[in-house]
């Protein structure tokens, strides 16, 4: 258990719907990342946070956003969605916001857009 | 280019037996590099941490190598078990703008 947890676990919805991917970093973690991982293909990096400000910022398309709350949980939002949008969405945490720290991954979101 | 390149994509081997991982990089380095295992479905997790000061690390079965110069790392896995198939993915060191780049992986099957 890496102490990361994701909500919803699976999620199934339609084109242009919007739909919102929450995730609880481990305890003592300031850093949040987000990823998207569609079917056999590497992990994408979209965004980080660190202690509620954004860090670095990926291959995020615009109709995607995200935040980390006060009590550093994070919420990515996802709007217009579209076929392509399918996928497995990762959030990790790290206690540093620069890499040299490990990152630990929760088990994903599995979105799937009919 | 890619900023990093795994090889080979996929690999077979028999219970028991060694293998050698790769990994290829051009960013410039201004965080460490990571080995990471991805079970199917799941999250990776972390095997190894590597700052440029460290040519070699290990972790249980699994050691990392680095060599900062020809920016190059591998991944020996020893005397493999069936737990060990999965992905293994470099991570190479966040670059100038701190975007991370994951590498696609290599799928390791072991066969008992």
């Amino acid at each position: 258990d890496s102490g990361v947890t994701q909500t919803p676990k699976h999620l199934i919805t339609a084109t242009g719907q919007r739909v919102t991917l929450r995730c609880s970093p481990r305890s003592g973690d300031l850093s949040v990342y987000w990823y998207q991982q569609s079917l056999d293909q590497g992990l994408q990096f979209l965004i980080q946070y660190y202690n509620g400000e954004e860090r670095a910022k990926g291959n995020i398309l615009e109709r995607f956003s995200a935040q980390q709350f006060p009590d550093l949980h994070s919420e990515l939002n996802l709007s217009s969605l579209e076929l392509g949008d399918s996928a497995l969405y990762f959030c990790a945490s790290s206690v540093d916001g620069v890499g040299n720290q490990p990152q630990h991954f929760g088990d994903g979101t599995r979105l799937s857009i009919l | 280019k890619n900023q990093v390149e795994q090889s080979p994509q996929s690999l077979i081997i028999l219970e028991g037996k060694n293998c050698t991982l790769q990994c290829n990089y051009t960013v410039s380095p201004f965080s460490n590099l990571r080995w990471y295992k991805q079970d199917t479905g799941r999250g990776p997790v972390s095997l190894t941490i590597m700052t440029f000061s460290e040519n070699t690390k290990s972790n249980g079965r699994y050691t990392a190598t680095l060599d900062a110069d020809t920016k190059q790392s591998s991944l020996h896995i020893t005397a493999s078990q069936l737990s060990d198939s999965a992905s293994y993915i470099c991570v190479p060191p966040m670059n100038r703008d701190d975007k991370i780049i994951f590498g696609k992986g290599t799928r390791l099957h072991i066969l008992p």
